[in-house]
């Protein structure tokens, strides 16, 4: 299975401001999702990146506010912006290549204050 | 529309007990399910995968899941339950797009 690691693993930032997270696989995937998880509850997936095309957004997220780049095979960003106590969460990326389950990054811990 | 639905909070069983961790679905097509386990301050785990074929799924750590068509289950088991299994466990199902769509999740607690 591929091995995914993000960056940072946890930050507290200011309302108002932005932070971009960083996903790294080492192998080449096309599909890569990003998600978003209150702790101890359930994924809510916010988009789909696949390499070569723009990110897919579901209801209730938009490019604005969680703009994703996914510049090549291994490699992805999202970044929250503008935030607000709201945005603290679990963000987790994950791929899907040749493959029906996905796999994980550990997540990136996000408090806005 | 596709739906996954964990109609248990937490479940509890003594050690060395075996558990049952339940899930139904709601697809059109083919159902593509799977389980997922995360551990406290941890990622998402795969557990194991309904594709096609036998009806019994074997996976990690001991894991298995008893896929079952007419009553749209994917329940998780194991014989004996350890401490260490003590998790929260997610159960997905395949969405139109490639997207997993979770269940709520159930807190598996295992008492020594």
């Amino acid at each position: 299975s591929a091995v995914i690691s993000q960056k940072p693993s946890r930050d507290i930032c200011q309302r108002g401001t932005s932070l971009t997270i960083q996903c790294q696989v080492d192998s080449q995937v096309t599909m890569m999702f990003w998600y978003r998880q209150q702790p101890g509850q359930s994924l809510t997936l916010i988009a789909t990146a696949n390499q070569g095309s723009e990110a897919t957004y579901e209801s209730g997220f938009v490019i604005d506010k969680f703009p994703i780049s996914r510049p090549n095979l291994t490699f992805s960003t999202l970044t929250v912006s503008n935030m607000s106590p709201e945005d603290s969460s679990i963000y987790l990326c994950s791929v899907g290549e040749g493959r029906w389950e996905q796999y994980f990054g550990p997540g990136t811990r996000l408090t806005v204050t | 529309a596709q739906s996954v639905a964990q109609p248990e909070d937490q479940v509890n069983v003594a050690e060395g007990n075996p558990l049952t961790v339940k899930c139904t679905y709601s697809v059109s097509g083919n159902p593509y399910l799977f389980w997922y386990v995360q551990y406290p301050n941890r990622g998402l785990q795969f557990l194991l995968k309904y594709i096609t074929g036998d009806n019994l799924v074997k996976g990690s750590y001991g894991f298995e899941a008893e896929f079952n068509k007419s009553q749209t289950s994917f329940h998780l088991k194991k014989p004996s339950a350890l401490v260490s299994d003590s998790a929260l466990y997610f159960c997905a199902v395949r969405g139109l797009d490639y997207q997993l769509i979770w269940g709520a999740g159930t807190k598996l607690i295992i008492k020594p």
